[in-house]
């Protein structure tokens, strides 16, 4: 079974310009999670999508926005780039949305913004 | 900001030996979860504690729980080169919906041949 998988690996953006990552999360997987992590905050939670709706949402600026598919890919998206927003960002998926469910990580898209 | 503050930031040992990474927590949580993290690349799900848990096992892995102190251990025994990663502690909180976690800032393990 593959796992999860998102492109692109690596990315660099000026600032002002928009980016668009993909995640395709592991067959049967309904959920998505996005996560941004930086040396100096960590992993923090962006949002998840269960079932194309958007189930809960972190403290982003509404510059950071995404979407779930009918195959349960997902998309995020931010635009008007900012240097702060360079980071690795994680996509994360599980069977359902819940609480005690087992998160399966991709490896990620390094995002650079110079 | 993390809900979850791990200790040590750093550890350093030589294969065979065990480690022990502890990780505290601020709020009530239905369960705590370890995840591992090569450089640079993504979270690999370790073990699931829930909160009417004490101690879990899996492998070489030893979770504890404690909830009076919002406190989580977990223990690597005869730790191997391949063990070196970064391991975070993840929560979710009772006030939690969906698959939300929160996550430590984790503790860097090197293990040396």
């Amino acid at each position: 079974k593959a796992g999860v998988t998102q492109t692109p690996r690596y990315l660099i953006k000026t600032r002002g310009q928009q980016v668009t990552l993909s995640c395709s999360p592991i067959s049967g997987h309904r959920s998505v999670s996005w996560y941004q992590q930086t040396p100096g905050q960590g992993l923090q939670f962006l949002f998840e999508y269960f079932s194309e709706t958007q189930r809960n949402k972190g403290n982003f600026p509404g510059r950071f926005s995404g979407r779930q598919f009918s195959n349960s890919r997902s998309e995020m998206n931010v635009s008007t780039l900012e240097l702060g927003d360079s980071a690795l960002y994680l996509c994360a998926s599980s069977i359902l949305t819940g609480i005690n469910e087992k998160l399966f990580f991709g490896s990620g898209t390094q995002l650079s913004v110079l | 900001s993390q809900q979850g503050e791990e200790d040590p930031q750093a550890l350093s040992i030589q294969e065979g030996e065990n480690a022990t990474m502890n990780c505290s927590y601020k709020t009530s949580i239905n369960n705590l979860q370890w995840y591992r993290q090569n450089s640079g690349r993504g979270l690999v799900h370790l073990i699931l504690i829930r909160s009417n848990e004490r101690e879990k096992h899996s492998g070489r892995l030893r979770v504890t729980l404690d909830t009076s102190k919002k406190s989580s251990s977990l223990l690597i025994t005869a730790s191997r080169a391949a063990d070196t990663a970064s391991y975070f502690c993840a929560t979710a909180g009772r006030e939690t919906s969906g698959s939300r976690l929160t996550f430590g800032e984790g503790t860097q393990l090197t293990v040396n041949p």
